[in-house]
């Protein structure tokens, strides 16, 4: 069964820290790969997505992930955190041909302290 | 561009009442999802429309959800009745056409007490 893994619960960080939230799937058909943002009573934001072509993706808020194919891993990055950015993040996978729908992570409350 | 719109924001019944929540989604998206996140957890996707058709609903506790999209433009959750586990918040999202981006609305918090 397709499941998403997100290591850590919580991440605590200082402003201007680099960040690291990390989220590892299972699947044994090609997929597509989220991140999203939740703010206090809020939907949710996305962040960016990896479909295809290069690894490295891009994404809004200056956040960036790899997808890791060997180690089925999609790490989300952020080279210098802002307190704004205090939120909890979800890792998600769509299986291209399998069940067609998003499977979410439980989440990483992110908090950036000054 | 209007978003995906819910109500009402937040819900606080008693256990064996039943309660419904309200998606309109963006305009001129064809499928619905509704999801469910417990505190602590993921979304997990309840329901999927493609206009006005059921696309999945094996995670709808179906004795007591319910969820229709008749026009194949708004949609109404309902429970009937609600448990004290159904406390949640009910997410409603809309994409173009499925596989292509969803966006969620604001959610609505369901208290049962």
């Amino acid at each position: 069964a397709q499941s998403v893994t997100q290591l850590d619960s919580q991440v605590p960080v200082f402003e201007e820290a680099p960040v690291e939230l990390r989220c590892n799937y299972s699947s044994s058909v090609s997929v597509y790969l989220f991140w999203y943002v939740q703010y206090p009573n809020q939907g949710l934001q996305l962040l960016l997505k990896y479909l295809s072509g290069s690894t490295l993706v891009k994404g809004i808020n200056g956040f960036e992930a790899e997808f890791n194919k060997s180690q089925t891993s999609f790490h989300l990055r952020k080279p210098s955190v802002h307190i704004s950015d205090t939120a909890e993040y979800f890792c998600a996978v769509y299986h291209q041909g399998g069940s067609e729908k998003l499977v979410f992570g439980k989440g990483t409350k992110l908090t950036v302290n000054p | 561009e209007a978003g995906v719109a819910q109500s009402p924001r937040y819900k606080i019944i008693e256990k064996r009442q039943s309660v419904a929540f309200w998606c309109n989604p963006i305009s001129g998206h064809a499928t619905l999802y509704w999801y469910q996140q417990i505190l602590g957890q993921g979304p997990k996707l309840l329901i999927q429309f493609q206009n006005n058709g059921v696309v999945d609903d094996s995670q709808l506790p179906k004795d007591r959800f319910s969820a229709e999209r008749l026009k194949g433009v708004d949609s109404t959750l309902k429970i009937q009745p609600a448990k004290l586990e159904d406390s949640a918040v009910y997410l409603c999202a809309s994409s173009l056409d499925r596989d292509d981006e969803q966006y969620f609305g604001p959610g609505t918090r369901l208290t049962v007490t």
